[in-house]
This record gives C-alpha cells, structure tokens and sequence, in this order.
C-alpha cells in the first residue's frame, strides 16, 4: 500500500521562525490531509488538498502539492509554542478506500521560546 | 457541534482477556474508521463502517473485529488480548469516508500486561 513519508523526522526551532515540512507518497492520490497530534492524543485536522489543487492555506498554515513528484509540503509561519506536536500526513486511497487513509510515521516539531 | 467521543479513555487489561472500545462520531457523520497507533508502527487502518456496514478492512486478524450502530455509535472488539495489541486506538468519523475530512477523537489508550 502507499504510504506519506514525513521529511525531516524531528525539527526543532525557535519561536517565531518558519516550519516546513514535506511529505512523500507512493501512487496517485485522491487527496492529501496533514493532521498535528499532541503528545499521544487523538489527531486534530488541518487542512485537506485535493489533487487538482496546488496550494491552499488556513491561518498560518500554508500546503502545497505536487503530483508530479509525489510530494506535498506543510509551511507553519510566525510558529508558536503552542505549535509544538507530530505532524502527519495522510493519504487516501483512489482504489475505493480499502487502506484507509495511511499515514507516515511523522515529524517531530519543537517550538523552542 | 460536539467532536468525536472515545471512551474509556485509558484501559489495562491482562493477556488473553478481550476489549471493547467505543466511539460516537460527529452528529451527521456516517462513516467511522479505526487506527492504531503505536511507537513501531506508527498508525494503522484497522477498519472503517459506513452507514451500519463494514466498508474496508486492514491488514489486522481476526481478533479485531468491529461493529456500527444504526446511530452511527461504533465499536471495537479485540478478544484474546496480546501484549502487542498495547496501543493508542483511534476513531475517526467522517461524512462520505476516506475522501473526505477525518475527525478524530481523543483515543483509548490500551495497555494489555
């Protein structure tokens, strides 16, 4: 099955710079969702890019996709401490669904203050 | 509009018994998914229900198996307990299914000794 690969695994930063965040996938995509989960609670959506679509924001979240090369990035501007968390990527599955969405093992992002 | 609701929210069992997890989507929604999390694996499909039906299945044996209600309330069952099975489950509830936006609750955190 396809699965995102979150690049890089950890980052760390200091508050107030810019997180990026990239994301690879295996086959075609209906769509790609980026989720943050906080220390081992449950997942928190947000934003979700259709395959048509190559970019689109929310607040200070910034997604791009491209796919030709299989890949989609997450920009967190001004980041906050608040915004430290795993953040994933998620991929669903054009053939009806039977994966799932399958996710990537994550990065690893540290707001330093 | 209330998220979606996992209980209980922490459980420990012993080896060999079995578990019920419950979950109650977002009022409207129809499609409800399960995951587990863990450290090595990261997250994984287990099973997703539309509309009372189990729609798609993961690579997960039989021990897990799952149900939903006509109230769109779905459960999750794991008899014979491995310590494996120790993990973070998460529901996630969604309007159409994997093609559109995932909600996910806060997660039974299940630990098996």
């Amino acid at each position: 099955s396809q699965q995102g690969e979150e690049d890089p695994q950890a980052l760390s930063i200091q508050e107030g710079e810019n997180a990026t965040m990239n994301c690879s996938y295996k086959t075609s995509i209906n769509n790609l969702q980026w989720y943050r989960q906080n220390s081992g609670r449950g997942l928190v959506h947000l934003i979700l890019i259709r395959s048509n679509e190559r970019e689109k924001h929310s607040g200070r979240l910034r997604v791009t996709l491209d796919t030709s090369k299989k890949s989609s990035s997450l920009l967190i501007t001004a980041s906050r401490a608040a915004d430290t968390a795993s953040y994933f990527c998620a991929t669903d599955d054009p053939g009806g669904g039977a994966d799932g969405l399958t996710f990537g093992k994550g990065t690893h992002l540290i707001i330093q203050p | 509009k209330a998220g979606v609701t996992q209980t209980p929210r922490y459980l420990i069992k012993t080896r060999g018994q079995q578990v019920t997890l419950s979950c109650s989507p977002i009022s409207g929604h129809r499609s409800v998914s399960w995951y587990q999390q863990t450290p090595g694996q990261g997250l994984q499909f287990l099973f997703e229900y539309f509309s009372e039906t189990q729609r798609n299945k993961g690579n997960f044996p039989g021990r897990f198996s799952g149900r939903q209600f006509s109230n769109s309330r779905s459960e999750m069952n794991v008899s014979t307990l491995e310590l494996g099975d120790s993990a973070l489950y998460l529901c996630a509830s969604s309007y159409g299914g994997m093609n559109t936006e995932a909600f996910f609750g806060q997660g039974t955190r299940l630990t098996v000794v």
